[in-house]
């Protein structure tokens, strides 16, 4: 069963750097998944399209700040020079088996 | 600038219907998927439901199958979830989006 598993929360300082992963089951390692930022009373945001080779396409608007990268089954999600905007819930997603979307539980990301 | 503007959302008895719309401008409406994605109070992302670009796919997730439809109409740049037989767990901000365009979200609060 495809099953995407982030980790609840997540903490860094002010101006440091923070990775946030979610991992994809066994035998779906391969795919390639979507982060979206969620801010409390807002729409969620997409962030980028990740691919299992690292390689990443962000949304219109989405600063250099924030990057992709791979490594087997999990999926990362780096942002650099934290601000407190970046305070959020961040999801990854992926799709199937056919149109249906498959979200991993979400990290809630506190700047300190 | 792309807009998607989900309404009629509000408070329901349990056991009633409700419809939600969802209208998409800036964008070429027909050329994208469409999902229905809710957030519980306190939980993540679920998806919800998916509709290809011709209606010719459609898929629900269990939690809703057999209550809930969706339907769109590429004419009117609309996204629609008839939504019946409401339980107190359907309770949730309903979100459409492509995957990459979300909408803001419409609330929906179903009371015994």
């Amino acid at each position: 069963q495809l099953v995407l598993t982030q980790s609840p929360s997540a903490s860094a300082s002010l101006g440091a750097s923070v990775k946030l992963t979610c991992t994809l089951s066994s035998g779906y390692s391969t795919y390639d998944i979507n982060w979206h930022q969620h801010q409390p009373g807002r729409g969620p945001r997409f962030l980028m399209d990740l691919k299992y080779d690292g390689s990443h396409t962000k949304g219109d608007g989405i600063a250099d700040r924030f990057s992709g990268s791979s490594s087997g089954p999990e999926r990362h999600l780096i942002i650099s020079s934290l601000q407190s905007e970046d305070e959020a819930d961040y999801y990854c997603q992926t799709w199937g088996p056919g149109i249906r979307a498959v979200f991993g539980g979400g990290t809630k990301l506190t700047v300190l | 600038e792309v807009q998607l503007v989900e309404s009629g959302g509000g408070l329901v008895q349990s056991g009633r219907s409700l419809r939600l719309s969802c209208a998409a401008s800036g964008f070429i409406f027909n050329d994208y998927a469409m999902h229905w994605v809710r957030q519980a109070p306190g939980r993540g992302l679920e998806w919800v439901s998916g509709i290809t670009w011709n209606s010719g796919r459609i898929d629900y997730a269990d939690s809703v199958k057999g209550r809930f439809t969706i339907s769109r109409d590429n004419a009117k740049n609309s996204l629609y979830l008839q939504m019946n037989s409401l339980t107190l767990e359907d309770t949730a901000v309903y979100f459409c989006t492509t995957g990459v365009f979300w909408g803001q979200g419409t609330l929906i609060t179903v009371s015994s």
